[in-house]
């Protein structure tokens, strides 16, 4: 299994409060992925990140940042969760382009 | 952008059937993936295939890249086969795209 692990893995806050979740590998894979999860929606981009530092935005970035100060870690956060954030995020690490793509065990957030 | 489009939405089994998914893509691509979500969410890798066909144990894909389509195989399904199973697509210089993907159900 590629090492990635999600933290925290079940989170509830309150609307306003801001929530960051951190996603560590353990692969030194260059590309490293933040996706949402939501009924009838699949999986949708947020943020990716393509080295240290570099990072960009997917289709649904609106009302997240994220950060890579290290090959290891990319953290999401959320400035000012809302109640339209209650999902499941789960990333995902790359060796290359054209690798192979695997995901982290998900990170449920609920916001109240 | 590249579309992908899995068929059929949903599909219930009987324990012991076989089944064939599809994957359509519209464009050319560098590479295909299979994903596997189990009911407790994780999302396994099945399959990585830019073009022609693998076999793991019970399961096995088909890309045929020429004609944007793979095709997952499921034989002697089992009730832990149940779950989502998504395709998603490599166009090269972006992030994978994925499918909406294909709800089984496998009835003991």
């Amino acid at each position: 299994d590629a090492g990635i692990t999600q933290s925290p893995r079940h989170k509830v806050t309150e609307t306003g409060t801001p929530v960051t979740l951190r996603c560590h590998q353990t692969e030194n894979h260059r590309y490293m992925y933040w996706y949402r999860q939501d009924p009838g929606h699949g999986l949708r981009l947020i943020h990716y990140s393509y080295g240290v530092k570099d990072t960009d935005k997917g289709e649904v970035s609106d009302g997240y940042s994220v950060s890579r100060s290290k090959t290891e870690d990319f953290l999401l956060t959320l400035e000012s969760a809302t109640s339209s954030q209650t999902s499941v995020y789960f990333c995902a690490i790359r060796g290359d382009l054209g690798g192979e793509l695997f995901f982290g065990e998900g990170s449920r957030l609920t916001v109240l | 952008g590249i579309q992908v489009e899995q068929s059929p939405p949903d599909l219930i089994l009987q324990e012991g059937a076989n089944s064939t998914l599809r994957c359509n893509f519209s464009d050319s691509v560098n590479n295909l993936q299979w994903f596997h979500q189990n009911p407790w969410g994780q999302l396994i890798n099945l399959f990585y295939i830019p073009s022609g066909t693998k076999q793991n144990g019970r399961l096995s894909a088909t890309t045929v890249a020429t004609e944007r389509y793979s095709l997952l195989y499921i034989s002697s399904s089992q009730t832990t086969d149940s779950g989502v199973y998504f395709c998603a697509v490599d166009p090269g210089n972006t992030p994978l795209v994925f499918g909406k993907g294909t709800r089984l159900s496998v009835i003991a």
